[in-house]
């Protein structure tokens, strides 16, 4: 079972051009963390939500939590080439285990 | 510089042959854990560690054993590789679950 989806897949976008990443759990969300990975790399740490209705930016990067709906989405503004990469979240259940979302691959065209 | 190494980047072995890689932190993190990255599959947890001594299997520990005789290094042992353990592997540590993970840069592994 996959604990945290993530819509969409794949995104694909002009230079530029605005984009929302969406993340759903299944379960009650107590934090949530947003990570980048360059292709074959490893990940980059963007930010952890931990309130509902927290919003936290990170340069053109700016990410939700909404307790209620479980769910936290990623909005990019203006984005450019250096975007591209794969977008993660990243939810901790138990104390224990740290789950990760199915991930979306963004490609952002000049 | 706070970073997490592993070693190697890359590796390509035979069936069967025991491998060991490493994982060394420099930030005195509790936490440790190895990942595996597969296409389709997403990042999955393969072992855990909350401290010295004390580690716990993931998603898919099987095929895999660590240990933690010291807070900074978590090796991940493959007794006998099969070419089903090909794949990304990561490791990651952090203060505490609970706080954001400081990934590795990966190791490439191949089990031809």
């Amino acid at each position: 079972s996959q604990e945290l989806e993530q819509s969409p897949q794949s995104l694909i976008v002009q230079e530029g051009k605005n984009l929302t990443i969406n993340c759903t759990s299944s379960k009650t969300l107590y934090g949530l963390y947003w990570y980048k990975q360059k292709y074959g790399e490893g990940l980059i740490f963007l930010m952890m939500l931990q309130k509902g209705g927290e919003e936290k930016s990170h340069e053109k990067i700016t990410a939700k939590l909404d307790e209620k709906k479980q769910q936290s989405s990623l909005h990019i503004t203006a984005s450019q080439p250096s975007h591209a990469g794969i977008y993660l979240c990243g939810a901790d259940y138990t104390g224990n285990q740290f789950y990760f979302g199915t991930g979306t691959s963004l490609t952002v065209i000049p | 510089e706070a970073q997490v190494t592993q070693n190697p980047r890359y590796l390509i072995t035979v069936t069967g042959k025991k491998l060991t890689v490493t994982c060394s932190q420099n930030m005195n993190h509790e936490y440790m854990s190895w990942y595996r990255q597969d296409p389709g599959l997403g990042l999955r947890q393969i072992y855990y560690s909350m401290n010295v001594e004390v580690t716990d299997k993931g998603d898919v520990p099987e095929g895999y054993k660590v240990s933690r005789k010291e807070k900074r290094n978590f090796p991940l042992i493959l007794e006998s590789p099969s070419p089903n353990q090909t794949s990304l592997y990561f490791c990651a540590s952090s203060f505490t679950t609970g706080t954001g993970y400081t990934f590795g840069s990966g190791t490439r592994l191949t089990v031809v």
